[in-house]
């Protein structure tokens, strides 16, 4: 079966310092894709990345970037020179990879609360 | 703005009453997916369409049912409410080939 564990249950850091958000998945496929959401307090889920399993080159978006290890089964994310627009619910998922027609479904961790102090 | 659009935003109903939460995808999206989230179970999967056919199926209760229509816009009827049926239930709709999923802002539920 598939399982997302973020162990990190709340983050507080002050303005400007670095946070890196752990995401460990377990699956039997050796396909898959790996994905990162943000829910800030106004609620909606806001898509930032997704990640082939057959690509473990890191991804830098401007002060987010992504450490996909497949050895360790881990997918973190970390924000440099957080600021309070950052503070939200981070969700880490999984999906099974589809070999045509619809996607399949998400499988959610239970997220991190990040919590960034001016 | 994900362009998934869900209606209404709160919905605050009595025990044992039924409701129907509206989803529209975004244009072109074929696959609509209903999630509840709740403080003590997280982000839940309840069920998936695809173009109108039950896709996937997860965590749902008998009392909830879903459907898709001939125009993509699906429906997540919930009936016979209880108290811990109280969430924040988001629809989702993806494009073909292992597309992202993206989300609509949600339809808060409180049952009273």
């Amino acid at each position: 079966a598939q399982k997302v564990t973020q162990a990190q249950t709340e983050i507080s850091v002050v303005e400007k310092e670095d946070v890196t958000l752990d995401c460990v998945y377990e699956t039997r496929d050796t396909t898959y894709y790996l994905f990162w959401y943000k829910q800030p307090p106004s609620g909606e889920l806001v898509f930032l990345i997704r990640r082939n399993s057959f690509d473990e080159q890191n991804e830098i978006s401007g002060r987010y970037s992504w450490n996909f290890q497949k050895s360790t089964s881990s997918f973190n994310f970390t924000i440099t020179a957080s600021q309070v627009v950052d503070s939200a619910v981070y969700f880490c998922a999984l999906s099974e990879v589809n070999y045509g027609g619809a996607t399949n479904k998400l499988i959610f961790g239970t997220g991190t609360l990040l919590a960034v102090q001016p | 703005d994900s362009g998934v659009t869900q209606t209404p935003k709160h919905l605050i109903t009595a025990t044992g009453q039924r409701v129907t939460l509206r989803c529209s995808p975004r244009s072109g999206d074929l696959s609509v997916y209903w999630y509840q989230q709740s403080l003590d179970q997280g982000l839940q999967f309840l069920i998936q369409y695809y173009n109108g056919e039950e896709r996937a199926k997860g965590n749902i209760l008998e009392r909830f049912s879903a459907q898709q229509f001939p125009d993509l816009h699906s429906e997540l009827n919930l009936s016979s409410l209880e108290l811990g049926d109280s969430a924040l239930y988001f629809c989702a709709s993806s494009g073909q080939g292992n597309s992202p999923l993206h989300f609509g802002n949600g339809t808060r539920l409180t049952v009273t």
